[in-house]
């Protein structure tokens, strides 16, 4: 069984710039999440779906970072514009349903350094 | 704010040695508790999950969890180099509009020497 895939697995980009990461969950799991993970902390979320509804996206930045997932498969986030702050790996992870308990699967992530 | 904590590291222990990793959460009505390990430039793994209290054995690891004081550990035997990474404790959301979502500690460093 494909694990979740995301690309890029790099992204350098100078503040205040675009950026998009792409993520294609693992087949037949509805629920898709993305997390963000700064160096020395735990991943924390940014945004679930549940197939191509938002589920929760009460930490996301909504002034610059948004997220879609038009057809309940694979997902894009996007910040615009970049701040250093927003240097970190983003994460996405899928799970067959929503809910818990739910294990969750981890793509290789995407390492974004903001100059 | 939901809170997870785990025990501060870095964690170092010889070969064939046990490791106890503990990790303690603030939000009583989490039901399921994951285990993930990271290695250094990596994405976290999922290793081990508990739902019920008492012992979850999976080889050469054991999750204990304890619901009345919130607590749970991972307990590696035979501490193995392979095993040095950053083990992540993640408690589950189980109702409310936050259903599903994991809440990630900052992890333990566990160093296995040889």
């Amino acid at each position: 069984e494909a694990g979740v895939a995301q690309s890029p697995r790099y992204k350098i980009i100078e503040k205040r710039q675009s950026v998009a990461f792409w993520c294609n969950p693992i087949s037949g799991h509805a629920t898709l999440y993305w997390y963000q993970q700064i160096l020395g902390q735990g991943p924390k979320l940014l945004i679930q779906f549940q197939n191509n509804g938002v589920v929760d996206d009460s930490q996301l930045p909504k002034d610059r970072f948004s997220a879609e997932r038009l057809k309940g498969v694979d997902s894009t986030l996007k910040i615009q514009p970049a701040k250093l702050e927003d240097s970190a790996v983003y994460l996405c992870a899928s799970s067959f349903l929503s809910g818990s308990p739910h294990e969750q699967y981890f793509g290789p992530g995407t390492r974004l350094t903001v100059t | 704010q939901k809170e997870v904590e785990q025990n501060s590291g870095p964690l170092s222990v010889p070969e064939g040695a046990i490791a106890s990793l503990n990790c303690t959460y603030s939000d009583r009505g989490s039901q399921s508790f994951f285990w993930y390990r990271q290695y250094s430039g990596k994405s976290p793994e999922l290793i081990m999950s508990i739902y019920s209290n008492g012992d979850k054995e999976d080889g050469r690891f054991t999750a204990q969890l304890n619901k009345a004081s919130q607590y749970v550990s991972l307990l590696i035997r035979d501490s193995q180099p392979s095993d040095s990474a950053t083990y992540l404790c993640a408690p589950q959301a189980d109702r409310g509009s936050t259903l599903g979502r994991l809440y990630f500690g900052r992890g333990t460093q566990l160093t296995v020497w040889p």
